[in-house]
C-alpha cells in the first residue's frame, strides 16, 4: 500500500551541485506533480505532467527540470543548486487532471543548500 | 489569478471544543475546493472536497460547505481531538491541469 514514494527522504548539498529527486505512484495514475513548501507560504507548483510524455511549468519552474520517466515514475532535478531552493519537496499524483480530482502525495525530500 | 486566503494560526484549543478554521478564494470560472491535513514529518492528506456551489465535504467529524456566494469553504468540527493536532491547508483547483492553489496552512493544536 506504498501509494507515492519519494527519495530521499533527507538531504544537504553545497552550492552549485546537483541532484535528481525521485517520485514513483503505484496507483495507475495518469497526472504528477511537483510542489515545494515553504515557512508561511503553503504549497507551490513547481512543474506537473498531466499525462505520460506531456510536462508543463508550475508557479515556480525556475532553476528545476522534470522528467516524466514512465507512467509511474516523475523526477525533478537542480541542476546547479542554489540556498533558495532550500525547502520541503512533495511530490503528488491524481487519477485525472481535472479539478475534481483529489492529489495524492508522498511524503517529502527535505533539502537543504548550504 | 487564484488565490486562497486562511486564517492565521496556530489555533490552540482544549479537547472536545468546537472548531472553526476560516478559508475564503478568489478565483475564475467554478473551481473545486479541498481540505488538506498535514501530520508532523507527513505528506498532505486529502481531508475533505467540494465540487460544486452548496456542496457539503465531510469526513471523519469535519465539514465544510462550498459557499459560492461569500466565496468561503471554512472547516468546521464539534468536539475536536489531541489527534487532530496538525496543519490544515485549504485548496481550490481550476482548469485543465488539475493544478491546486493553496493556502498558507493553518496549524491546529489540542490539548486535554
Amino acid at each position: 500500500n506504498a501509494g507515492v514514494t519519494q527519495t530521499p527522504k533527507f538531504q544537504v548539498l553545497k552550492t552549485g551541485q546537483s541532484m535528481t529527486l525521485q517520485c514513483a505512484q503505484d496507483m495507475n495514475h495518469n497526472s504528477m506533480y511537483w510542489y515545494r513548501q515553504d515557512p508561511g507560504m503553503g504549497l507551490r507548483l513547481i512543474y506537473y505532467s498531466a499525462s505520460e510524455g506531456t510536462t508543463d511549468k508550475g508557479e515556480v519552474p525556475n532553476g528545476y527540470n522534470v522528467s516524466r520517466l514512465n507512467k509511474r515514475e516523475f523526477s525533478l532535478r537542480l541542476e546547479s543548486a542554489a540556498p533558495s531552493q532550500t525547502s520541503v519537496y512533495f511530490c503528488a499524483s491524481s487519477d485525472r487532471d481535472y479539478s475534481n480530482q483529489p492529489q495524492h502525495f508522498g511524503d517529502g525530500t527535505r533539502l537543504s543548500i548550504l | 489569478g487564484n488565490s486562497v486566503t486562511q486564517m492565521e494560526g496556530p489555533v490552540t484549543l482544549s479537547e472536545e471544543a468546537f472548531l472553526t478554521i476560516n478559508c475564503t478564494y478568489t478565483a475564475t470560472g467554478y473551481p473545486s475546493l479541498f481540505w488538506y491535513v498535514q501530520y508532523p514529518g507527513e505528506g498532505l492528506q486529502l481531508l475533505l472536497k467540494a465540487t460544486k456551489a452548496d456542496d457539503k465535504g465531510s469526513n471523519k467529524g469535519f465539514e465544510a460547505t462550498y459557499r459560492k456566494e461569500t466565496t468561503s469553504f471554512h472547516l468546521e468540527k464539534g468536539s475536536v481531538q489531541v489527534s487532530d493536532s496538525a496543519v490544515y491547508f485549504c485548496a481550490l483547483g481550476t482548469g485543465g491541469g488539475n493544478k491546486l492553489t493553496f493556502g498558507t496552512g493553518t496549524q491546529l493544536k489540542v490539548e486535554l
